[in-house]
């Protein structure tokens, strides 16, 4: 079955500190992969995409994740959080079904700590 | 441009009763597709309508669900009669490519089945 995987359910940091929030994926053939961000009240915003090239891809706000084909992983890093970070971040993958869908992990909330 | 507008914002029915969802899509996104997260759980794909025609419903989780997208405009989701596992959060989004752009999603309706 495909499945998207977001181990953390909460990941805390200080601010200014480097953060990561863990993505993975198990689908079959070339995915595409996207991080949202939802704010408290607010739909889920599109953070960054992974379509295919450079296997670095740098977002909104700072963020940018890093596709590795061979760990199925696509996590979200941003090297300096801020407080204004806090919110719920979602991965996901789209894949082809004979039409695309896309496949959303259960989302990581994130703590910035001033 | 205006982004995706969901209404209403709360809901709180009764075990038995119908509700409605409504979502305006961006104008000009052909594509538009309805997501549910239930508490702490993954965002879950119900369905994807390419203007008026439902493209993929094979999320939707039983006949207690019917969404509609008449003139390929706004669409609603209506559940009748509700259940209380029906409790989640409701979310709509529109594409204009259909996927490798991203989704723009609206900010959700919070769904109480009591």
């Amino acid at each position: 079955a495909q499945s998207v995987a977001q181990p953390e359910d909460q990941v805390n940091v200080a601010e200014g500190n480097p953060l990561t929030v863990k993505c993975t994926y198990s689908v079959s053939g070339n995915p595409y992969l996207f991080w949202y961000v939802q704010y408290p009240n607010r739909g889920l915003q599109f953070l960054l995409k992974y379509i295919t090239g450079d296997n670095l891809v740098k977002g909104s706000y700072g963020f940018e994740a890093e596709f590795n084909k061979s760990q199925t992983s696509f996590h979200l890093k941003k090297p300096s959080a801020l407080v204004s970070d806090s919110a719920l971040y979602f991965c996901a993958v789209s894949v082809y079904t004979g039409g695309f869908k896309t496949i959303f992990g259960a989302g990581t909330r994130l703590f910035v700590k001033a | 441009e205006a982004g995706v507008t969901q209404f209403p914002s709360h809901s709180v029915i009764e075990k038995g009763q119908t509700v409605t969802l409504r979502c305006d899509p961006i104008s000009g996104h052909d594509n538009l597709y309805w997501y549910r997260r239930v508490m702490g759980k993954e965002i879950k794909f119900l369905l994807h309508f390419v203007k008026e025609s439902k493209q993929d419903e094979s999320g939707m989780p039983n006949n207690r669900f019917l969404a509609e997208r008449t003139g390929g405009t706004y669409s609603t989701l209506k559940v009748q009669p509700a259940e209380l596992e029906d409790s989640g959060v409701y979310f709509c989004a529109s594409s204009q490519s259909g996927t490798d752009d991203g989704y723009t999603f609206g900010s959700g309706t919070r769904l109480t089945v009591v």
